[in-house]
């Protein structure tokens, strides 16, 4: 079983259009961050979220972590070409184990 | 971001020889890890080394020998693999072991034939 459930797992979308990634678990978290990994390429930090409710935006990207901790999204408007990548959600859950998503790949066609 | 660097970026050999990969940090950090990511698998947690020591090994074969000389370095060390261990290997650091946000290097693509 996976701690940290994404979806969806793929997902190909036009250039301009909006998109949402889940990521859920049934345990708490103490913090959770959001990386984006292109081929061949080490995860590439965009988010460190700690609060529950909490919203950060990026840019184009918009990320929440959910009240109760367990879960967590990231919104991308208008998305482009440049976007396209592995979205990895990944955090600590309160016993300070480290969990990574099951990753969510987006192509995002101009 | 140049937090993070590993050597080599690639990486061919046969199933008897000896190589070692290479990771090291220039964030100050204390904790560093190794991954491994196979096509279509999550990540894989292979060792933690916190201060020096390795506080986790997570069944890796023996054939995979970690070494941490000191909080900046952190080595693989690779001996006698079998083709199934061709995968990106990633290593990572952080503040501090099991609390704070991972960065990560850019990894070594190793294949083994």
């Amino acid at each position: 079983t996976q701690l940290l459930e994404q979806s969806p797992q793929f997902l190909s979308i036009q250039e301009g259009e909006n998109l949402t990634v889940y990521c859920n678990s049934s345990s708490v978290f103490s913090s959770l961050q959001w990386y984006r990994q292109e081929p061949g390429e080490g995860p590439v930090l965009l988010v460190t979220v700690v609060t529950g409710g909490e919203v950060k935006k990026l840019k184009r990207l918009t990320f929440q972590f959910g009240d109760a901790r367990k879960d967590s999204s990231l919104h991308i408007t208008a998305a482009q070409p440049g976007d396209t990548g592995l979205y990895l959600c990944a955090g600590y859950s309160t016993g300070n184990q480290f969990y990574f998503g099951t990753g969510t790949s987006l192509t995002v066609i101009p | 971001e140049t937090g993070v660097t590993q050597t080599p970026r690639h990486l061919v050999m046969g199933m008897t020889n000896k190589k070692s990969l290479k990771c090291e940090q220039h964030l100050g950090h204390n904790a560093m890890y190794w991954y491994k990511q196979s096509a279509k698998k999550p990540l894989e947690l292979m060792f933690v080394y916190n201060f020096k020591e390795q506080t986790e090994n997570n069944s890796v074969p023996s054939r995979f020998s970690p070494e941490c000389p000191n909080s900046s370095h952190l080595f693989l060390h690779l001996h006698t693999l079998q083709p199934e261990d061709s995968a990106l290997y990633l290593c990572a650091s952080s503040l501090r072991l099991a609390r704070d946000t991972q960065y990560f290097g850019p990894g070594t693509r190793l294949t083994v034939l």
